[in-house]
């Protein structure tokens, strides 16, 4: 079956601009969470949703927001750019939820000047 | 949130066993331990997880001791391909439900010719 897509893979920003970074999760998948991954900070947890809900959120401000459709592709939005928010953001998609086996996607590599 | 300690790097060579270990030190009752292996640009891998006593599929084995304070991943007899980093995740709630994730720092393994 396919696998966690992430689109786009790469993209430069400017700072003050917004992103908008789209995952399309594995058929049949209800859960989808995503992370930013710096050298710095590793891989941090921002939100999880399931079935159109954000059911967690981890300890991002508010420029970091998601949703989920009813098809289960995520969205991802990140407003007001920092040079602190250049990162790979992945997602994962899972049947249950994080805790149990998940799929990630390979990552979009964010740039912001 | 139960946070999670690993060593940055280790070396192995081939075809020997390598332990991993990850404290958590604060790690609540309903609290679950997953392990994940990333390779360089790819997202993580599901390796693992446990609650507690050991847990054993067809690439690894986990053990968790009775106060579960801490885990430990048993590679067997690791090749080439096995370098990569492992992350160890606690996460708050039952596989499923509810749930916060705290990703360890991760611990870069490399395996020598």
């Amino acid at each position: 079956k396919a696998g966690v897509t992430q689109t786009p893979r790469y993209l430069i920003k400017t700072r003050g601009q917004q992103v908008t970074l789209s995952c399309s999760p594995i058929s049949g998948h209800r859960s989808v969470s995503w992370y930013q991954q710096t050298p710095g900070q590793g891989l941090q947890f921002l939100f999880e949703y399931f079935s159109e809900t954000q059911r967690n959120k981890g300890n991002f401000p508010g420029r970091f927001s998601g949703r989920q459709f009813s098809n289960s592709r995520s969205e991802m939005n990140v407003s007001t750019l920092e040079l602190g928010d250049s990162a790979l953001y992945l997602c994962a998609s899972s049947f249950r939820g994080i805790g149990t086996e998940a799929f990630f996607g390979q990552g979009t590599r964010l740039t912001v000047v | 949130l139960a946070k999670t300690t690993q060593p940055i790097s280790m070396d192995s060579y081939e075809g020997q066993e390598v332990n991993i270990t990850c404290s958590h030190n604060n790690i609540a009752t309903n609290d679950y331990i997953t392990w994940y292996q990333q390779f360089p640009s790819q997202g993580p891998r599901f390796i693992i997880q446990g609650y507690k006593t050991k847990v054993t599929n067809e690439v690894a084995s986990l053990f968790i001791p009775a106060d579960r304070k801490s885990s430990t991943l048993s590679l067997p007899r690791v090749s080439l391909s096995d370098t990569a980093v492992y992350y160890c995740l606690v996460g708050e709630g039952a596989p499923g439900g509810y749930q916060k994730v705290t990703f360890g720092t991760g611990t870069k393994l490399q395996v020598i010719p």
